[in-house]
């Protein structure tokens, strides 16, 4: 079976600080993804990556960055964070094929406080 | 663009009742299509997939079948149980390798 591992369930942290999160997969997906999801808005992709160093930016990228430098992790970085980016965050990744689905995380909860 | 909709929720069922949960899509080309279920606290797990036309998914009891001609893939089970109750998504991958996802049902089961 696929692993998604993200590294923390919950997290707390206070504006302005720089916050890292983390994801690795362990069966050498090339595609990574990250989304965030809030009540009522469903997923929405934040960032994505094809292959190591590279990187796209999805429908809401404002206030974070990625980081790819190995095939088997992904990570997001909240710059300076803020409250509004209190949500739950989702790791996901896929094989390139088109017939193959995503797996994802078991998400992390960020509180920004 | 492409797009997933699905039935709005929240759908409460007695255990035992059958299950319908609507999806329909718009997408270019010949997609992939998934559901996904989500349990309070946790990601979004696979639940099942089609690949190409009237192409059924199945898995624990749910089944999906993929509806070129009414560009639908609604989700079904026969006897839901209290252990069903959480959050389903409808998915599509394009050929252009982009992932859309529906809004999401939440079922709730009651004994």
């Amino acid at each position: 079976d696929v692993k998604v591992t993200q590294s923390s369930r919950y997290l707390v942290k206070r504006t302005g600080e720089k916050v890292f999160l983390e994801c690795v997969q362990d069966m050498d997906h090339e595609n990574m993804f990250w989304y965030r999801q809030d009540p009522g808005l469903g997923l929405r992709l934040i960032y994505f990556s094809y292959d190591v160093k590279m990187k796209e930016k999805g429908d809401i990228p404002e206030g974070y960055s990625v980081s790819r430098e190995k095939k088997e992790r992904f990570s997001l970085i909240l710059e300076s964070a803020s409250t509004n980016q209190t949500s739950m965050y989702l790791c996901a990744s896929s094989l390139g094929p088109v017939n193959q689905p995503q797996h994802f995380g078991d998400g992390t909860r960020l509180s920004i406080l | 663009g492409d797009s997933v909709t699905q039935m709005e929720g929240p759908v409460t069922l007695s255990e035992e009742a059958f299950l319908t949960i609507n999806c329909t899509y718009t997408a270019t080309g010949y997609p992939s299509l998934f559901w996904y279920v989500q349990y309070p606290g946790e990601g979004l797990q696979l639940l099942l997939k089609a690949t190409k036309a009237d192409d059924k998914g199945s898995n624990k009891g749910f089944e999906a079948t993929y509806r070129k001609e009414t560009t639908s893939f609604h989700l079904e089970k026969g006897s839901v149980q209290v252990s069903d109750s959480a959050v389903y998504f409808c998915a599509l991958r394009n050929t252009g390798n982009q992932f859309y996802f529906g809004t999401g049902t939440s079922l709730t089961v009651i004994p």
